[in-house]
């Protein structure tokens, strides 16, 4: 089974600087999709970056960046420039491909609760 | 606009009392999916469905049922809610599950309450 770990319950920087926060991944399939979503106080769920497992390049969407390492099962978001508005709950997810061709459920880790300061 | 709608956003009921949390999604999707939402267990699928007329268990589906009788709808009913049932719930919905790099797009979300 495949399981994602997000060990950053909460993490803090300081508005325009960068930030990373970590996930790392277990799966024993070859074929998978990793994404990231934001979730702001308002509740929503808000698709960030995609990364596949096969893309030999780090996913990259605006100031939102992977540092996807294979090897080490770890799929980290990058925040550039982080802003008052970026303050929210991050997620972890992954899919993975079967060797019968179908997709197995989206599988969420805790989160990580990013706070930007002033 | 292209969006998975969920209603009510709040609920407060009491135990035992049958509630129906209503999903619609206007993307034509095939997948469609319901996850709860509590603190530190990250989002949990209650259920899902490939298609019409299709659905499945996810890993917590005690509790409730769904049903998918037309594309757009999924429809989450607790018919005897209980406290432990208090969470945020999500519906979600993607272009089609065996799509890889398919992301869910997600509902604004409910937040019951049971007391």
């Amino acid at each position: 089974a495949q399981k994602i770990t997000q060990t950053q319950p909460g993490m803090f920087v300081q508005e325009k600087e960068a930030v990373t926060l970590d996930c790392t991944y277990d799966t024993s399939d070859q074929s998978y999709g990793l994404f990231w979503y934001k979730q702001p106080s308002s509740g929503e769920m808000i698709f960030l970056i995609y990364q596949g497992s096969y893309d030999e390049q780090n996913a990259t969407e605006g100031r939102y960046s992977l540092n996807f390492q294979k090897a080490r099962k770890s799929a980290n978001l990058v925040i550039s420039a982080s802003q008052l508005g970026d303050s929210a709950m991050y997620f972890c997810a992954m899919r993975v491909l079967t060797r019968s061709g179908s997709a197995r459920q989206l599988t969420f880790g805790s989160g990580t609760q990013l706070t930007v300061l002033p | 606009e292209a969006q998975v709608t969920q209603n009510p956003r709040y609920l407060i009921t009491v135990t035992g009392k049958k509630l129906t949390v209503t999903c619609s999604q206007n993307m034509n999707h095939e997948y469609m999916s319901w996850y709860r939402q509590d603190p530190g267990l990250g989002l949990r699928q209650i259920y899902y469905s490939m298609n019409v007329e299709v659905t499945d268990k996810g890993d917590v589906p005690e509790g409730y049922k769904v049903s998918r009788k037309e594309k757009r709808n999924f429809p989450l009913i607790l018919e005897s809610p209980s406290p432990n049932q208090t969470s945020l719930y999500f519906c979600a919905s993607s272009l089609s599950q065996g799509l890889i790099n398919s992301p869910l797009h997600f509902g604004n979300g409910t937040r019951l309450t049971v007391t």
